[in-house]
């Protein structure tokens, strides 16, 4: 299969910790990256590979893997991180294709 | 530090082609190990790849477009380009430009940067 699923919407209270998730068969074989989108604005890459942070990108951000399952994990979550997250990775039957999940609005509370 | 910028028309009517361009400021877009891509998102919607080119040449595109997109490259200009043909109200969308990386041990791609985005209307 070559689609990743999330949650469409997914809410945290201030400073409490949120995992947003991701699920699909390519992420047996491919680390996901995840992107945050706020209104108007471009897509900015947040966490990349096994569990890498871009430059400028808090450490409050993590990702982790299991499984056909990636996991973006937000921990003390503050209000600037209300967005839409995406998760992306390569289609696993080796046709170098891209896919991205769905979305996930988050929403702090 | 690599900025993407993407520059077209805004306004395109069924049935023609939609012509962006994505100017790389930074880099040079020959330099190994990136791939070149467009991403679009429609109204209130998620994210669409559409396609991407090597530095080399090679091109992929989404199965679901494949049949009207061509990206190609200009390296002397910096510049990479997307072409899609016989556009229709669907094609109206946020288009963006993005560099692509890879790592093949482990497996992980990744896009960064990308352009701010401009907005295509397909109407008459």
């Amino acid at each position: 299969s070559s689609e990743l699923t999330q949650d469409p919407a997914v809410s945290v209270a201030l400073g409490q910790t949120v995992r947003i998730t991701c699920q699909g068969d390519s992420l047996r074989s491919y680390y996901a990256s995840w992107y945050q989108q706020k209104p108007g604005q471009a897509p900015v890459l947040v966490i990349y590979g096994k569990n890498n942070r871009p430059s400028g990108i808090p450490d409050r951000f993590s990702g982790s893997s299991s499984g056909n399952t990636a996991s973006l994990t937000i921990t003390g979550a503050q209000a600037e991180d209300e967005a839409d997250y995406y998760c992306n990775s390569r289609d696993s039957s080796g046709n170098h294709f891209v896919v991205f999940g769905g979305g996930t609005k988050l929403t702090v509370l | 530090q690599v900025q993407l910028q993407e520059s077209g028309p805004g306004l395109v009517k069924p049935s023609q082609t939609l012509s962006l361009t994505c100017t790389v400021s930074g880099g040079s877009i020959s330099s190994g190990g990136y791939y070149w891509s467009w991403i679009r998102q429609h109204p209130g919607k998620g994210l669409e790849w559409i396609g991407y080119i090597y530095y080399s040449g090679s091109t992929y595109y989404n199965p679901s477009l494949k049949s009207r997109v061509t990206i190609s490259v200009d390296t002397s200009k910096n510049q990479f380009s997307l072409k899609l043909s016989s556009v229709t109200a669907a094609d109206t969308a946020v288009y963006y430009c993005a560099r692509g990386a890879e790592r093949l041990v482990p497996k992980e791609n990744w896009f960064d940067p990308w352009g701010q985005g401009t907005l295509v209307t397909v109407s008459s």
